[in-house]
């Protein structure tokens, strides 16, 4: 079946504007992902979505950072006021139930975030 | 918290040769996952093979291996007859088996690893 989705493939927006990152995760995969790729970061975790539970923000940098899911599939990744070190690309990864085997996660292709 | 940490940031290997990637990682935990993540130009992420730490044999998927050692924290990929589609960067990534306890994956910082012709 069809993989991970994103999109757009990449954006660029000016500084302070918001943009939203859309996520379609495997049909069936109750946990969804996101993580951000950054030349001075590395691969960092965000948030993660498990079914109908109250999502893990841990990750999420600042409060400009928001991220919904709705009807436990689509996801959208929102950046307020975007600044330069918002640049980076925004990964999306989805997976079946998290205790079962095969235990991994799918990623997206990923949106490629430039802020000017 | 835990860490994974990949020493070489570069790698070079000739074409059918074999090349082994490092990676350490840190944690307290007893029960947990370990992959190894390819990430070609394209950035699409794409499992190269996983290893349950409760699995004392090492995983194997075809021309790649690795040597899961626990004790040392130790997770080293083997690529055996490189070939140049293997050129992309690899990430190490650990997870607790813990199912309620952030599932998250943790990587490393990556190898980019170059496949001469």
């Amino acid at each position: 079946g069809a993989g991970v989705s994103q999109s757009p493939s990449n954006k660029v927006t000016e500084k302070g504007k918001d943009v939203e990152l859309r996520c379609d995760p495997i049909s069936g995969h109750t946990a969804l992902y996101w993580y951000r790729q950054s030349l001075g970061q590395g691969l960092e975790f965000l948030i993660y979505f498990q079914g109908n539970s109250a999502p893990d923000k841990s990750g999420l940098p600042s409060d400009r950072f928001s991220a919904e899911r709705t009807g436990g599939s689509v996801s959208t990744l929102t950046i307020q006021r975007t600044q330069q070190e918002d640049s980076a690309v925004y990964l999306c990864a989805s997976s079946a139930l998290v205790t079962s085997y095969p235990y991994e996660q799918y990623f997206g292709p990923g949106t490629r975030l430039t802020v000017t | 918290a835990q860490t994974v940490t990949q020493s070489q940031p570069e790698m070079s290997v000739q074409e059918a040769e074999t090349v082994t990637l490092s990676c350490t990682y840190d944690t307290s935990e007893s029960d947990y996952y370990l992959f190894w993540y390819k990430q070609p130009p394209s950035r699409q992420m794409i499992l190269v093979i996983r290893q349950e730490a409760y699995k004392q044999q090492n995983a194997t998927e075809n021309r790649f291996s690795v040597n899961f050692q626990k004790a040392a924290k130790s997770f080293s990929l083997k690529i055996s007859d490189s070939q140049l589609g293997d050129a992309a960067m690899y990430f190490c990534a650990y997870r607790s088996a813990k199912g309620n306890a952030g599932n998250m994956l943790t990587f490393g910082g990556g190898t980019r690893l170059m496949v001469k012709p």
